[in-house]
């Protein structure tokens, strides 16, 4: 699996959108980006996932660049609820191939 | 869709007892991982079943770690001889071909005392 790297903190007010940065250079063809959160307690949650084009739904929003090398997840509307480590993950869609997770960023959003 | 149940929540143990954990899987998915994590760090792959097979096992499953899914459903992860090292959040997750995108439990918090 491809490397990621994201910032170990980042801040956020309330009602401002969130961007969280993952870098993942050495990222293949085949492999997609996945994004999962993990609120305080609780398990890991699946965000999206995406290969090249950008992916939207309820919960976010995935801008992958054109290179593939580097990857925004977008919570337009951060609320308290938000506050969580997110993790960025690189995989193979296709299997059962396990996720590898790394530290994520905490993202804690402040009123 | 009733979501990957795992038990019990919380677990406190003495050094060198064994202990226990069952998950309960999203019922169509025939895939099941199981993790570990620790204080600040994120899950740790342990192992996978697919079915009823054991396909994967980290070399963090130590030979005191055994895991089994008999029928292909539920799952249980036992540990013996447990040692301060051990104590962590336990998780477990499930998936299919359809899904491929993982639902995991609430987990199984382990204090080993």
């Amino acid at each position: 699996d491809a490397k990621t790297t994201q910032p170990p903190s980042m801040d956020c007010a309330e009602g401002r959108a969130a961007n969280l940065p993952c870098n993942h250079s050495t990222i293949s063809g085949n492999e997609y980006v996945y994004w999962y959160r993990q609120i305080h307690s609780q398990g890991p949650q699946y965000i999206i996932h995406g290969l090249k084009n950008n992916e939207t739904n309820e919960m976010a929003s995935l801008i992958i660049t054109e290179d593939r090398k580097s990857s925004t997840l977008i919570l337009p509307h951060a609320t308290l609820r938000d506050t969580a480590v997110y993790y960025c993950i690189v995989r193979v869609s296709q299997g059962a191939q396990k996720l590898v997770f790394g530290q994520g960023t905490r993202l804690t959003i402040n009123p | 869709d009733t979501g990957v149940s795992q038990d019990p929540r919380h677990k406190i143990t003495k050094r060198g007892q064994n202990v226990t954990f069952r998950c309960d899987p999203i019922s169509e998915h025939n895939r099941l991982y199981w993790y570990r994590q620790t204080l600040g760090q994120g899950p740790e792959f342990l192992t996978y079943f697919q079915n009823e097979a054991q396909l994967e096992k980290s070399r963090l499953l130590s030979d005191r770690f055994s895991a089994e899914r008999p029928k292909g459903s539920f799952s249980t992860l036992e540990i013996q001889r447990t040692e301060q090292g051990d104590s962590a959040m336990y998780l477990c997750a499930s998936s299919s071909e359809v899904r491929v995108h993982y639902t995991f439990g609430s987990g199984t918090r382990l204090t080993v005392v």
